[in-house]
């Protein structure tokens, strides 16, 4: 596609509910960034894929939090047993390469109640 | 990761310019210098990127002293358009970014 895509645009959960966040990236970009925003926050780095693997999950905030990637595309970021502090903007990025310009997609709005 | 420090927020007019400053004072030597911009409820985009002295494009320029320990963003002849938050971020390159709370730049007619 021409731009990164993520899905759903607004998610709203009840408390103890697992999601999961959808992230299609720019055709052809090797590496694949997933971020949180808190309302009026910056951005927090949550992990990074090089192609399928992961060599950078420090930012994830807790085991609740996985992700994974298949055939080098469409990355899902999974959130069990969701609680309210989870709620915030989620957003993906890719990139050609680590070293690259990252294009961001718009995010997914996340309401845990 | 050099931590960076800039204004939480500034207010301009339409036509002027406005000039945004970091700090970056334990900026490293492969570090490069990157300005991104969000608008509400999309997600950030690349404004400029530089290594040192003075980079231009045709959004906005980035001044960047001798010593890389700060830099400023240039918009010149803003508009309400140009009303959203920027963000400063010093690392190798577009690695692992990491973003402070940024700048809330509005602009009023």
């Amino acid at each position: 596609g021409a731009g990164v895509s993520q899905s759903p645009s607004n998610k709203v959960t009840e408390k103890g509910k697992d999601v999961e966040l959808r992230c299609d990236p720019i055709s052809g970009h090797t590496a694949l960034y997933w971020y949180r925003q808190s309302l009026g926050q910056g951005l927090e780095f949550l992990i990074y894929f090089q192609g399928n693997s992961a060599p950078d999950k420090s930012g994830l905030p807790s085991d609740r939090f996985s992700a994974e990637r298949t055939g080098g595309s469409v990355s899902t970021l999974t959130i069990q047993r969701t609680q309210q502090e989870d709620s915030a903007v989620y957003l993906c990025a890719s990139s050609l390469g680590q070293v690259a310009l990252q294009f961001f997609g718009p995010g997914t709005r996340l309401t845990v109640l | 990761l050099a931590k960076t420090t800039q204004p939480i927020s500034m207010d301009s007019y339409e036509g002027q310019e406005v000039n945004i400053t970091c700090s970056h004072n334990n900026i490293a030597t492969n570090d490069y210098i990157t300005w991104y911009q969000q608008f509400p409820s999309q997600g950030p985009r690349f404004i400029i990127q530089g290594y040192k002295t003075k980079v231009t494009n045709e959004v906005a320029s980035l001044f960047i002293p001798a010593d890389r320990k700060s830099s400023t963003l240039s918009l010149p002849r803003v508009s309400l358009s140009d009303t959203a938050v920027y963000y400063c971020l010093v690392g190798e390159g577009f690695q692992k970014l990491v973003f402070g709370t940024g700048t809330r730049l509005l602009v009023s007619p």
